[in-house]
């Protein structure tokens, strides 16, 4: 079992739709958890990240965590064609414990339809 | 702001010969420094920590003597491919974490290196 579990997609839907995506992991001393996009050829960017359980919103973005269940969310609201991206979840322990890296979900393809 | 480039943004090389990838903070100091690989339709996968001032960190199955790291400075991390072969064809991507005032999640990633080995 893969330490992040995410759908490849693609995960296509109508603009102003409400977007879905989801993360899974097994690996129960992640603390930190952290949504980024990726254009194709670029850089991922920082969307948005949460610690430990709980929701976060920022604009139409909306971070979910479920340490229980080991399960991650990213909602996006009134979804735009120029959020056509690849969606990362990366997540990672606290710090000090030597394993700073981030620990990557394989990225969800999303096509918002104009 | 948390600004990272990378250079060359794009290189193709010839199999056997070494390349030096290039990554810096412009507008803040980093401590660390990660670099990741990705491959196409592929996650991104860590290769090794950099910390300013000390040997680098290689993740399990990373070849340390292949992939050389140096950060010498707060600002510069470089990651030299050597003696490439076709299959090091990949995205390198880095990413670098402040030095100060930081909270522990916040990397910032520069734009990536494609590097084609024919």
């Amino acid at each position: 079992q893969k330490e992040v579990e995410q759908d490849p997609g693609p995960l296509s839907v109508p603009e102003g739709a409400i977007v879905s995506l989801n993360c899974t992991y097994s690996n129960s001393a992640f603390q930190y958890f952290m949504w980024y996009r990726q254009y194709s050829r670029k850089g991922p960017e920082l969307l948005m990240y949460t610690y430990s359980s709980g929701n976060k919103e920022d604009g139409r973005f909306t971070a979910q965590v479920d340490k229980s269940s080991k399960y991650i969310s990213l909602f996006i609201r009134d979804s735009q064609p120029s959020d056509s991206a690849t969606y990362l979840c990366a997540m990672r322990p606290p710090p000090g414990g030597g394993a700073d890296g981030l620990t990557f979900g394989k990225g969800t393809h999303l096509i918002i339809q104009p | 702001g948390a600004v990272v480039s990378q250079h060359p943004s794009r290189v193709i090389c010839k199999s056997g010969t070494s390349v030096k990838i290039e990554c810096r903070s412009l507008d803040f100091q980093a401590t660390t420094m990660f670099w990741y690989r990705q491959f196409p339709k592929k996650s991104l996968m860590l290769m090794a920590t950099s910390n300013e001032g000390s040997k680098a960190t290689y993740e399990q199955g990373v070849e340390k003597d292949k992939f050389l790291i140096n950060h010498a400075s707060l600002t510069l991390s470089t990651l030299t491919v050597t003696s490439a072969h076709p299959e090091d064809s990949s995205f390198y991507i880095c990413s670098a974490r402040k030095a100060s005032g930081t909270s522990s999640y916040e990397q910032y990633f520069g734009p990536g290196t494609r590097l084609t080995v024919t």
